[in-house]
């Protein structure tokens, strides 16, 4: 079964610090990896996705991330935080591109002035 | 193009009363699921479909019930409403490779 771990449920950045949100997953196949944020009151919003092309994926809003195969990982940074930043951000991961994805717990980012 | 919609947006029921959480989507996806979302636990998914006439249970599926007679469509029912199903419900599609489309959800408070 897949499941995805992110460290930390909250992290506090300053305004203009790096931000680094943590995802770890577990996959008996070559995954499809997530991220999304969602902001108050709202649905979720794609941030970017890996699909098996390049490892480095950019995504909107500045946020990037690197999928590591050999760390199963998938961590989200973005070099400067903005206060816009300030919101909910999720891991998912999928087995395939028509199966359910798998979602963690969610890590609620901080931007302090 | 509307993407995902919910409906209703906001509603409370009564122990024991039965409701159907509505969900449309407009993108031809076949693949569409439920999800709660509560606090500290990311979102869990209740039920989905791979197509027409085709559903699956998902990692909470207790007391929901789902069908799909069309793409378009796919109604989440609660069947007799429990506190512990006060949550906010988000509905989702996916066309082959892609990411889930979400609506905007439907805040539930069962008392």
């Amino acid at each position: 079964a897949q499941s995805v771990t992110q460290l930390g449920s909250h992290v506090s950045v300053s305004e203009g610090a790096l931000v680094l949100l943590r995802c770890n997953y577990s996959s008996s196949v070559p995954p499809y990896l997530f991220w999304y944020v969602q902001y108050p009151n709202q649905g979720l919003q794609l941030l970017l996705k890996y699909t098996s092309a390049a490892t480095l994926v950019k995504g909107i809003n500045g946020f990037e991330a690197e999928f590591k195969k050999s760390e199963t990982s998938f961590h989200l940074t973005k070099p400067s935080a903005h206060m816009s930043d300030a919101a909910e951000y999720f891991c998912a991961v999928s087995r395939s591109g028509n199966t359910p994805l798998v979602f963690g717990k969610g890590t609620r980012l901080s931007v302090i002035a | 193009n509307a993407g995902v919609t919910q409906t209703p947006k906001f509603q409370v029921l009564k122990t024991g009363q039965s409701m159907t959480l509505q969900c449309a989507q407009d993108m031809n996806h076949e693949y569409m699921s439920w999800y709660r979302q509560d606090p500290g636990m990311g979102l869990r998914l209740i039920h989905y479909s791979v197509g027409a006439g085709i559903t699956d249970q998902g990692e909470v599926p207790n007391g929901y019930n789902v069908s799909r007679s069309t793409t378009e469509d796919f109604p989440l029912r609660l069947l007799s409403a429990a506190p512990s199903q006060t949550s906010v419900y988000f509905c989702a599609s996916r066309g082959p490779g892609q990411e889930a489309f979400f609506g905007q959800g439907t805040r539930l408070t069962v008392v």
